[in-house]
């Protein structure tokens, strides 16, 4: 009974260096969404998947990439890390329905830029 | 384009007593509504939503939140607070049809105090 698991749960980097965030999801959701985290700001969209082979941009797209290669996955890259990039990273699925609201979160990534 | 406001950054409430936090939201049309809750460390859950029909709208924890076209707000209430619903609220606004994704409001935290 997994749900949403992001991995991993914390990470520290420095300023240029490139990583992936892993997000798996075991309940055959259709959409996949990656948020942003940040004091004051509520959670802010940073990409999102309708479905297998698909990604779209969301409000924030900027210094991120994404790839949804298979169903269960949805991976968020940094090419080149940037202090502004310091958040906390939310996973979320859902399946293909009316409202097409986030329903299961992961625990979150924290991640450091310094 | 849809926006949400939640007025409140905190709100303290004592043990017992009922809480209401307030969400106003901006869209044209008929908008999807959702209140999730994030306790300290996790991902957000899913409270509550409306997309039509009754007004008022009954979710779990025993949260529920009514929906006021006339003042474009969604506001959560719970009759009686316990220590454990300290959290943070989220309420989120969505477009009817297509694959709009909500947007979140900047949240409120909320206080129990014994």
């Amino acid at each position: 009974n997994a749900g949403v698991t992001q991995t991993p749960k914390f990470r520290v980097l420095k300023t240029g260096q490139s990583m992936t965030l892993l997000c798996a999801q075991d309940m055959n959701h259709e959409y996949m969404y990656w948020y942003r985290q940040d004091p004051g700001m509520g959670l802010r969209l940073i990409h999102y998947s309708v479905g297998e082979g698909t990604t779209a941009k969301g409000e924030v797209p900027d210094g991120y990439n994404v790839s949804r290669l298979k169903k269960q996955n949805f991976l968020l890259g940094l090419e080149s890390a940037a202090p502004s990039q310091t958040s906390v990273y939310f996973c979320a699925s859902s399946y293909q329905g009316v409202g097409n609201q986030p329903q299961h979160f992961g625990d979150g990534t924290r991640l450091s830029i310094l | 384009a849809q926006s949400v406001t939640q007025p409140d950054i905190h709100i303290t409430v004592s043990e017992g007593a009922s809480l209401e936090l307030r969400c106003n939201y901006s869209y044209g049309a008929t908008p999807y509504l959702f209140w999730y809750v994030q306790s300290p460390g996790q991902g957000l859950q899913l409270l509550l939503k409306y997309f039509s029909g009754d007004t008022l709208v009954q979710g779990i924890k025993g949260f529920e939140a009514e929906f006021k076209r006339s003042q474009s707000s969604f506001n959560l209430r719970k009759p009686s607070v316990h220590w454990s619903d300290a959290a943070e609220y989220f309420c989120a606004v969505g477009a009817s049809g297509g694959s709009y994704i909500p947007t979140f409001g900047r949240g409120t935290s909320l206080i129990v105090h014994p």
